[in-house]
């Protein structure tokens, strides 16, 4: 097992461009789900995918979206940033249901928008 | 609306204290599943616990107990004779699948471990 790897570590943009996160997966965990967590608050869910498919969304707008591949990788991508999505950004995977495994997080993406 | 509550912002204990971090939780959802989460300095969450709607046992695993109580809906988790290294934000969180799945995450509490 190589855990949940993120790219990149820190990330700094323009408001009002796109971004694009990326993560990969431990092998087999076809569960994947992205967090966003301002300093010192709790991780917001933004969306989940299950085998390539999203199968639940949190309060963010259409600009969030993602994207699930075989490989076990997947995207966050935002656009037309704004100041307030300056956050870590977390990735989280599991084998199966995260109901019955919990989630295996990485270390996450340190997004500023200036 | 579903909603986690950690009312305990900061805790500061002394090494081979007992110490307990609360959670209450709020879902008309039948079927859910709580967990905890430990999140060190390096950011990175780790899954400590989780337990189903359905089962209230509560249990010990090492240092560590946790307290499920449906009918106060709180799900309590104890470090039992804490140590420096448990110093870190802990996150209560709830899962459910009613309408696409989601897992809504608690503010945390920060629990500070002094030698």
């Amino acid at each position: 097992e190589t855990g949940v790897t993120q790219s990149p570590t820190h990330l700094i943009k323009t408001r009002g461009q796109q971004v694009t996160l990326r993560c990969s997966s431990q092998s087999g965990h076809n569960t994947v789900s992205w967090y966003q967590q301002a300093l010192g608050q709790g991780p917001q869910f933004i969306f989940q995918y299950y085998r390539e498919e999203e199968n639940g969304r949190g309060n963010f707008p259409p600009r969030f979206s993602g994207l699930q591949f075989p490989n076990y990788s997947s995207e966050l991508n935002v656009n037309a940033l704004e100041l307030d999505d300056s956050a870590l950004y977390l990735c989280a995977s599991s084998l199966g249901s995260p109901f019955s495994y919990g989630y295996t997080f990485g270390s996450g993406t340190r997004l500023t928008v200036v | 609306a579903q909603k986690v509550t950690q009312a305990q912002t900061e805790i500061s204990v002394v090494e081979k204290e007992d110490v307990t971090l609360d959670c209450v939780y709020e879902t008309r959802d039948t079927t859910y599943y709580l967990f905890w989460y430990k999140q060190p300095p390096s950011g990175e969450l780790v899954f400590l616990i989780r337990r189903n709607s359905f089962d209230e046992q509560n249990e010990i695993s090492g240092r560590y107990s946790w307290n499920f109580q449906k009918s106060t809906s709180s799900f309590n988790f104890t470090i039992t004779a804490s140590q420096v290294v448990d110093s870190a934000v802990y996150f209560c969180a709830l899962s459910l699948n009613t309408g696409g799945f989601k897992t809504i995450f608690g503010a945390g509490t920060r629990l500070f471990v002094k030698a």
